[in-house]
Formats: structure tokens, C-alpha cells, sequence
């Protein structure tokens, strides 16, 4: 059974860089799967940050590409998020999830809430 | 970007009742189609992928349909652990983007 798991700092203070680990457990993040970031602000919807694929290849969301790297470290199973110059707006509860051959994303982290706050 | 609206943003239903919520794409997106429920203070959940597939462990009481633009997720017999929120999701394009969500309130 894949598990993700997500750590890193729950208070950025505004004009930092939020920095996000997602571990992945239960299988390879060398598998033919993208791995994904999606953020939900407290009480709002769902909104994609970006995926990478093992060779390293990525995609993000236009509307965060400027302040956004995703990155991946196969040696330790896990994958990274970037997100520099953050605001009050940026405050989420950040999800890592397996997006399945790119498609649907099957498995997640519990998501981890991270405050933008001085 | 691909455009999400789901209807209706919120239902009130009864244990037992069939509910169906609709999704609408701002162009085709072939069957590149997936639904989520999302419970309080948890990660949202894969319902059903590529519109009408049944993810593995999910009771077959949901069910989806659609292509093109037009989808609909179906809940035959509402069940007390299925009041949640629903989200659909397109997979056709980047940027992945999510429908806004339809909250499944007890009636």
C-alpha cells in the first residue's frame, strides 16, 4: 500500500520561501506515475501547484509558475516543493498526491497546514 | 485553462434518496474525467476515474457518466458516510483544474 507522507515548516513568514517534503512509502517513486502538489486554503476549493515525473520532467500551474520548483530525490523516495515569495494568500493545507499514469490521483498525503504569517 | 462548473454548489438529501451532481467542462475533455469526495479535515478521496471507472474499494452505489463536456456522478442510495463534498477534475489538460464543489448536506 503507497503512503505519502508530508513535513515541513507550518509557519512562513510573508516574502519567504514555503519548502515541503513528501515522503512516499509502500513503492518507488521511479514507477511510471507523476507526483503531484494541490493546495486547498482554509475553507476554499481545490487548487494543482504542479507534478513531476523520476526523470525529472515537470508541469505547473501557469498561475505559479514564476514562484514555483518541484523537484524529486530518487535515492530518498521523495519529492520536493519550492513556493518563494509568499503572501497571506498562500496559506493551504498542502497535499502531495500520485497522480496514476498521470491521470487521477489515487493515493495522498493527510496534507500538512502551512500559515503565511509574520 | 479548462473551466470547471459543477451543479448544484450544495443539496440537502435524505438517507436513501439518489442524488446527482453535474459537472460541465468549458471545452471537450474526452472522458478525462474524475470525481473526489472530500470529508472534513481529510484528503480528498478517488471516487470514480476516467469518468465511469470505479476506483478499487469504492461501494458501488456511485457511479459515474459523461463525455465531451457533460458529466454526471450518481449516489443510487445515499448512505450516512457520504455526506461530504464533491469534487470533479479534468486530467485532459495542464493546469489540472477542479470544479468548485458540491457540498452533500443532511436534509
Amino acid at each position: 500500500q503507497v503512503q505519502l507522507q508530508e513535513s515541513g515548516p507550518g509557519l512562513v513568514k510573508p516574502s519567504g520561501t514555503l519548502s515541503l517534503t513528501c515522503g512516499v512509502s509502500g513503492g518507488s517513486i521511479s514507477s511510471s506515475n507523476w507526483w503531484s502538489w494541490v493546495r486547498q486554503p482554509p475553507g476554499k476549493g481545490l487548487e494543482w501547484i504542479g507534478e513531476i515525473y523520476h526523470s525529472g520532467s515537470t508541469n505547473y500551474n501557469p498561475s505559479l509558475k514564476s514562484r514555483v520548483t518541484i523537484s524529486v530525490d530518487k535515492s530518498k523516495n521523495q519529492f520536493s516543493l519550492n513556493l518563494r515569495s509568499v503572501t497571506a494568500a498562500d496559506t493551504a493545507v498542502y497535499y502531495c498526491a500520485r497522480a496514476s499514469l498521470g491521470s487521477h490521483w489515487d493515493y495522498w498525503g493527510q496534507g500538512t497546514l502551512v500559515t503565511v504569517s509574520s | 485553462d479548462i473551466q470547471m462548473t459543477q451543479s448544484p454548489s450544495s443539496l440537502s438529501a435524505s438517507v436513501g434518496d439518489r442524488v446527482t451532481i453535474t459537472c460541465r467542462a468549458s471545452q471537450s475533455i474526452s472522458s478525462y474525467l474524475n470525481w473526489y469526495q472530500q470529508k472534513p479535515g481529510k484528503a480528498p478521496k478517488l471516487l470514480i476515474y476516467a469518468a465511469s471507472s470505479l476506483e478499487s474499494g469504492v461501494p458501488s452505489r456511485f457511479s459515474g457518466s459523461g463525455s465531451g463536456t457533460d458529466f454526471t456522478l450518481t449516489i443510487s442510495s445515499l448512505q450516512p458516510e457520504d455526506f461530504a463534498i464533491y469534487y470533479c477534475q479534468q486530467s485532459y489538460s495542464t493546469p489540472r483544474t477542479f470544479g468548485q464543489g458540491t457540498k452533500v448536506e443532511i436534509k
